[in-house]
């Protein structure tokens, strides 16, 4: 099946620290990532979703200059948290799809679990 | 606003038992309806999908009943198995965005 790999899968960081995490199709070219964000005990929240070699579409409320996307190729996009605060603090999950396979519309990776000290 | 409603918030059930999961939608232009299991610290991994001109799916233990004229569609995990204490997703889309209902948390005792 296809595989997503998000890194690092744990992150400990002072505030006002810039954290990146990428996300990775292993065997698979994504022409989409979302980016989710999931606080405890609660559901998924899309945050933003990407196409390949073009701007991020953010959803209302997530700030696009706090949460920078990047999606420069086929098999990764990368979500970099500026200026983090404690209130930044959450379980950030990515995933990918092909929009030529409509079996499957995302594969998701593992999460990021960020700490913001 | 939540596009799927999902029910119940938790359950227990005891090993061997069914557990039942239940979603409603609104949008007539969903026509995939996947549910999720997430383990503690994990990813949502895709557990069965359906479509809508389906009524029933089966693989395994895992079924998922739909209802299109009741635009509402559940999962049924029969002998149910410790390993299956998880929290499960319903959701839906209708172009690769998907709507994810609040989820379900199962417990199954031995």
């Amino acid at each position: 099946g296809a595989v997503v790999s998000q890194h690092p899968s744990r992150v400990i960081c002072k505030s006002g620290t810039s954290v990146k995490i990428e996300c990775r199709s292993l065997d698979f070219q994504a022409t989409t990532m979302f980016w989710y964000r999931q606080f405890p005990k609660q559901s998924l929240m899309l945050m933003a979703t990407s196409n390949e070699g073009s701007k991020a579409t953010y959803e209302q409320g997530v700030e696009k200059d706090k949460f920078l996307i990047n999606h420069a190729s086929l098999t990764l996009s990368t979500l970099t948290v500026t200026s983090a605060h404690p209130e930044d603090s959450s379980f950030y999950i990515c995933s990918a799809s092909n929009r030529g396979q409509s079996n499957q519309p995302q594969h998701f990776g593992d999460g990021t679990r960020l700490s913001i000290l | 606003q939540q596009q799927v409603k999902q029910s119940p918030q938790s359950l227990i059930v005891q090993k061997g038992g069914i557990s039942i999961i239940n979603c409603a939608y609104e949008n007539t232009a969903f026509d995939y309806f996947p549910w999720y299991q997430q383990f503690p610290g994990k990813g949502p991994a895709l557990l069965i999908a359906i479509r809508p001109d389906v009524s029933e799916k089966k693989e395994g233990r895992f079924t998922i009943s739909f209802n299109k004229s009741a635009k509402q569609f559940s999962l049924h995990i029969m002998d149910s198995q410790p390993g299956d204490s998880a929290t499960y997703f319903c959701a839906a889309t209708g172009d690769y965005k998907l709507s994810f209902g609040a989820g379900t948390t199962v417990t199954v005792r031995a």
